[in-house]
């Protein structure tokens, strides 16, 4: 099994729905983060997190929000989706160390 | 100037020749770079990760660092096409339980033609 899941893998919705993007790990790391990728920018931080207690903004949090519901789990949720949103999502773990380990991403449509 | 900067590509080469992937920086913080890489429709992973400047060397793959321009390089010798991928360079201004942020380049496609 995949140590950092992503669910869905796949969806298209549409503008003004809330969307929430599901993150899950078996790696036992503290650390959890989201990206966003777009073509011609790269991965952006949206949201990080150090446990559970503990939920930081990233470059781009505006028209995002997070849930940390347990070491495990780390939530993106978008409130109110917009176009401009549509792009490859990541959720990614740390350890005390440097690495940080990606997810195989969610795919958001936003029409 | 964006922090980072790399050039997108798309990088083709002929198998089996030597791969130049760079990036810049203008942050003189930075002390720890990374480089992933990332297969289609699969997310990023850890290929090479260095702190000092100089070489380091894994297999196939060689990461440079020369902090005193600013400059850090990867090459990958013997290229295949199994290296055909994104790769991203990234870098963080501190390492271990008090650093939280990654900084990425924008990745380089590459594609290895048999």
């Amino acid at each position: 099994d995949a140590d950092v899941t992503q669910t869905p893998r796949n969806r298209i919705t549409k503008t003004g729905k809330r969307i929430m993007l599901e993150c899950s790990q078996t790696k036992g790391h503290d650390r959890m983060y989201w990206y966003r990728q777009d073509p011609g920018l790269g991965l952006r931080l949206i949201y990080y997190s150090f446990d559970v207690k503990d939920i930081n903004k990233g470059e781009i949090s505006d028209g995002y929000s997070v849930s940390r519901q347990a070491q495990a789990k780390f939530s993106l949720s978008l409130e109110s989706a917009i176009p401009n949103q549509t792009a490859l999502y990541f959720c990614a773990t740390r350890s005390g160390g440097d690495t940080q380990y990606f997810g195989p991403g969610t795919r958001l449509t936003v029409l | 100037q964006k922090e980072v900067e790399q050039d997108p590509g798309p990088l083709s080469v002929p198998e089996g020749a030597i791969v130049s992937l760079n990036c810049t920086y203008s942050n003189s913080a930075f002390q720890y770079f990374m480089w992933y890489r990332q297969y289609s429709r699969k997310g990023p992973e850890l290929l090479m990760y260095t702190y000092s400047s100089g070489n380091k060397e894994d297999g196939r793959f060689t990461a440079q660092v020369d902090k005193s321009s600013k400059y850090i390089s990867l090459f990958i010798r013997d290229s295949q096409p199994s290296d055909s991928a994104t790769y991203l360079c990234a870098m963080s201004t501190s390492s271990g339980a008090g650093s939280y942020q990654l900084t990425f380049g924008k990745g380089t496609k590459l594609s290895v033609i048999p």
